[in-house]
């Protein structure tokens, strides 16, 4: 596509249920992150793809929090257990694999998740 | 202490005022360093792009790379209302997937 999709765009649910959150990237961008913006604060990083496989996980705040990219395109962010403080923007921007601007992030326009 | 600090603000200015914005870093292993801006309910969007130090001018914008006092700036001139935004400096290595980490942003109003 022309641009980051990322869907629902809003989603309120409630406190210890399961939430799936979606992005599709720009076509042929074979690296995409997810990332955790709260209120007044900075993107937070979460999880890197290159490709099918999570590069770099270290942002994942524990194990109630796990991202696939089965076909190394669209990808999931799945949040088990949710808690209040989980509630944030969720952020999912991709970026060309190699060359220049390889690590210039397009970012979608967010799902904004809140936990009641 | 954060990897990158950047001041919140906000910071209000008339329109046509030069605005500097700021950020100090810690780890000295970063690299690339970049500028993005983010309206209200937006997600951040790419406005400066600088590997090592040095300076670089788009337009109204510059943006300043000091590596040796670990500090970055972006200046803008002449500044409108259609600015006012929030400028979240960013920066990465130059190995390990180009993971980027983002200051908190700096809130700015420009007033016409």
């Amino acid at each position: 596509g022309a641009g980051v999709s990322q869907t629902p765009s809003n989603k309120v649910t409630e406190k210890g249920k399961y939430v799936e959150l979606r992005c599709d990237p720009i076509s042929g961008h074979t690296a995409l992150y997810w990332y955790r913006q709260s209120l007044g604060q900075g993107p937070e990083f979460l999880i890197y793809f290159q490709g099918t496989g999570a590069a770099d996980d270290s942002g994942l705040p524990n194990d109630r929090f796990f991202a696939v990219r089965p076909e190394g395109s669209v990808s999931t962010l799945k949040i088990q257990r949710t808690e209040r403080g989980d509630s944030a923007v969720y952020l999912c921007a991709s970026s060309p694999r190699t060359g220049a601007g390889a690590n210039v992030l397009t970012f979608g326009a967010g799902s904004r998740l809140t936990v009641l | 202490q954060k990897e990158v600090e950047q001041d919140p603000g906000p910071l209000s200015v008339p329109e046509g005022a030069i605005v500097s914005l700021n950020c100090t870093y810690s780890n000295s292993a970063f690299q690339y360093f970049m500028w993005y801006r983010q309206y209200s309910r937006k997600g951040p969007e790419l406005l400066m792009y600088t590997y090592s130090s040095g300076n670089k001018e788009d337009g109204r914008f510059t943006a300043q790379v000091d590596k040796s006092s670990k500090y970055i700036s972006l200046f803008i001139r002449d500044s409108q209302p259609s600015d006012s935004a929030t400028y979240l400096c960013a920066m990465s290595l130059n190995t390990g997937g180009f993971k980027t980490i983002f200051g908190a942003g700096t809130r700015l109003f420009v007033k016409a």
